[in-house]
């Protein structure tokens, strides 16, 4: 069975903090993709990083790095220099690689409020 | 990127009236969607996998007379709430399978 646990249900931090998300995932599967996701308000989830457990290499975009342990099994997603826009609720998922079985295990989501 | 659009994004439906979603591929094709249920300040529950041209899988717990789900084409998959009650309000939102999961804006459904 697979599991996604993100522990931090809400966090709230000042404009230009930096905040780290935290994601704990639980798997039988040696291979498998991790991912995360961004719901804002409106509803809709954004795509923001897919990573291969082959790959252990951590990935900035801009604003967004994550580092992605598995030894730990965990893939934390950090937000440098935050804004009133990172304001949203992010989903940390992972699914199997196999072909035909690529539903995704969401974890609960943490609710991140950015005050200006 | 790849766009997926579902509509309505709202609907306020009476106790026992039935009520469709569509979830659009609108740049790709799509063999495969996905439904999922939100409730308020909780995680996507995977509903069913829809399979364009065959019969949907159900997760473990899905009704499946009631949750229908129709995928005909390669863009189209249509998720119908038959008699719906209070408790299927919720928040209901597809997916399509172009290089990773692309998610459409969502419906709020609500029966009164």
């Amino acid at each position: 069975a697979q599991k996604v646990t993100q522990a931090q249900t809400e966090i709230s931090v000042v404009e230009k903090e930096d905040v780290t998300l935290d994601c704990v995932y639980e798997t039988r599967d040696t291979t498998y993709y991790l991912f995360w996701y961004k719901q804002p308000p409106s509803g809709e989830l954004v795509f923001l990083i897919r990573r291969n457990s082959f790959d252990e290499q951590n990935e900035i975009s801009g604003r967004y790095s994550w580092n992605f342990q598995k030894s730990t099994s965990s893939f934390n997603f950090t937000i440098t220099a935050s804004q009133v826009v990172d304001s949203a609720v992010y989903f940390c998922a992972l699914r199997r690689i196999n072909f035909g079985n690529e539903k995704l295990t969401f974890g609960t989501g943490t609710r991140l409020t950015i005050i200006p | 990127g790849a766009v997926v659009s579902q509509h309505p994004s709202w609907v306020i439906c009476k106790s026992g009236t039935s009520v469709k979603i569509e979830c659009r591929s609108l740049d790709f094709q799509a063999t495969t969607m996905f439904w999922y249920r939100q409730f308020p300040k909780q995680s996507l529950m995977l509903m069913a996998t829809s399979n364009e041209g065959s019969k949907a899988t159900y997760e473990q717990g899905v009704e499946k007379d009631k949750f229908l789900i129709n995928h005909a084409s390669l863009t189209l998959s249509t998720l119908t709430v038959t008699s719906a009650h209070p408790e299927d309000s919720s928040f209901y939102i597809c997916s399509a399978k172009f290089t990773e999961a692309f998610f459409g804006q969502g419906t709020r459904l609500t029966v009164v």
